[in-house]
């Protein structure tokens, strides 16, 4: 049963902390997407990978945010230095588009508390 | 660039009756459009999706879909509500056609919370 991985489910951690969430997208696609997801905001989304490459990062603090996808089977999502606001749930999303779009399948999330 | 605005942040309905979540779109260039459901402490769900062909869209759990380029929408609708579709639906627009940054992103509405009361 093919599905996206995310790590960890939970995570709290002090202002200031660096924080790291990880994916593995589904083996064979080639696209992962970063979301966030707040009571606020609802679901922003903060980066996005084709291949690996970044294509847009748009929507992401450039000043603590970063996302990195180092091989195929992981995509990062790091924040450095953690600030309360960044409480969310952070979701990863995987695709294949190849000559037309799929639709995304989302993991689990990583619920991350700044305290 | 692409947007979707759904009406109406939250949606209660008595178990048996029709559902109905609005969803609208904006793109500059044929959309397609899907509908993901989130259940508590959960990642999203596919719903359905509209790429080309049929406009009235079947997808899972007994719910439909119509796209109404006219109207720039794609309602989802269930004729008939049960208490397991309680959950939080939201619409999304990707892009069609290749080429370019933006091609595959999805783009998410704000989302519907949907109650279902006995």
């Amino acid at each position: 049963d093919a599905r996206v991985t995310q790590t960890p489910r939970h995570k709290v951690t002090e202002m200031g902390q660096e924080v790291t969430m990880r994916c593995q997208p589904i083996l064979g696609h080639n696209t992962v997407f970063w979301y966030r997801q707040t009571m606020m905001q609802g679901l922003e989304l903060l980066a996005y990978f084709r291949n690996r490459a970044p294509l847009d990062d748009s929507g992401m603090p450039k000043d603590r945010f970063s996302a990195e996808m180092p091989d195929a089977t992981l995509a990062t999502l790091k924040i450095q230095p953690s600030e309360p606001r960044d409480s969310a749930v952070y979701f990863c999303a995987s695709g294949l588009v190849n000559g037309r779009v799929t639709e995304a399948f989302f993991g689990q999330g990583t619920r991350l508390t700044v305290v | 660039a692409q947007s979707v605005t759904q009406l109406g942040s939250h949606v209660s309905v008595s178990e048996g009756a029709l559902v109905l979540l609005r969803c609208n779109y904006s793109s500059s260039v044929p959309p397609y459009l899907f509908w993901y459901v989130q259940y508590p402490n959960q990642g999203l769900q596919l719903l359905l999706k509209y790429t080309t062909g049929a406009t009235l869209v079947k997808g899972i759990n007994g719910f439909e879909a119509e796209f109404k380029k006219s109207e720039t929408s794609f309602h989802l609708t269930k004729p008939s509500a049960h208490m397991s579709d309680a959950a939080e639906y939201f619409c999304a627009v990707g892009r069609a056609g290749a080429g370019g940054t933006s091609y595959g992103k999805l783009t998410f509405g704000q989302g519907t919370i949907l109650t279902v009361h006995p």
